[in-house]
């Protein structure tokens, strides 16, 4: 039973505009959690980072944002550029390090 | 700066044949893994080692198995590759919070 649970597999948006991905966990445990970003024939690349203590992060155009109520957390990129389109993937991990990962999300940005 | 290196890129096995996938790092990390990625899926840990001479399953290990001699080597070995083991591979090191991951190893099993 998958821990880290992406329910959108696909999200189309405007050059320009706001990209919200969503993900759900349901292990408590899990304290710490990561967005990657992946471009075809290429391995994940870290994107960003939330610790439990923390309900938001920023990094320029990227902010995650977490509801430990809700084991809700969800990456804001404003604005979209054509060079986001990729598949996201959220995971989480907790205090072993062991990475549980969501099915990714595929970003398309339109011009 | 090489990072975390997997040969070979494309891999197509009849069923039943052995092999074994290379990973490499170059960044003196301890703790290395190896994943699955399967569609609908996303990641799947296989195997993971938390330092030289130390292995452990991860939560998909039946058909694979894995050694650390070095801190720089993961070997990834099929022992007997089944149609259900086609996917695509991705070695990570990590050194905190900051996880590498390799290319990615396309296998084929037919």
């Amino acid at each position: 039973d998958q821990q880290v649970k992406q329910n959108s597999p696909s999200l189309s948006v405007q050059e320009g505009r706001i990209s919200i991905l969503n993900c759900d966990y349901t292990n408590s445990m899990f304290d710490y959690f990561l967005w990657y970003k992946k471009y075809p024939a290429e391995g994940p690349t870290f994107l960003i980072s939330i610790s439990s203590i923390k309900d938001k992060n920023e990094d320029g155009r990227f902010t995650v944002f977490l509801n430990k109520s809700a084991k809700h957390l969800s990456l804001h990129i404003v604005p979209s550029q054509p060079g986001d389109s990729a598949v996201y993937f959220c995971a989480a991990s907790a205090f072993d390090y062991k990475l549980s990962f969501g099915a990714g999300t595929t970003v398309t940005v339109r011009a | 700066n090489a990072g975390v290196t997997q040969t070979p890129k494309f891999q197509v096995l009849k069923t039943g044949q052995s092999m074994t996938l290379q990973c490499a790092q170059d960044m003196n990390h301890e703790y290395m893994s190896w994943y699955r990625q399967d569609p609908g899926m996303g990641l799947r840990l296989i195997h993971y080692s938390v330092g030289a001479g130390i292995t452990d399953q991860g939560e998909v290990p039946n058909g694979y198995n894995v050694s650390r001699s070095t801190t720089e080597d993961f070997p990834l070995r099929l022992l007997s590759a089944a149609p259900s083991q086609t996917s695509v591979y991705f070695c990570a090191s990590r050194t905190g919070e900051s996880i590498f991951f390799g290319q990615g190893t396309r296998l084929t099993v037919v």
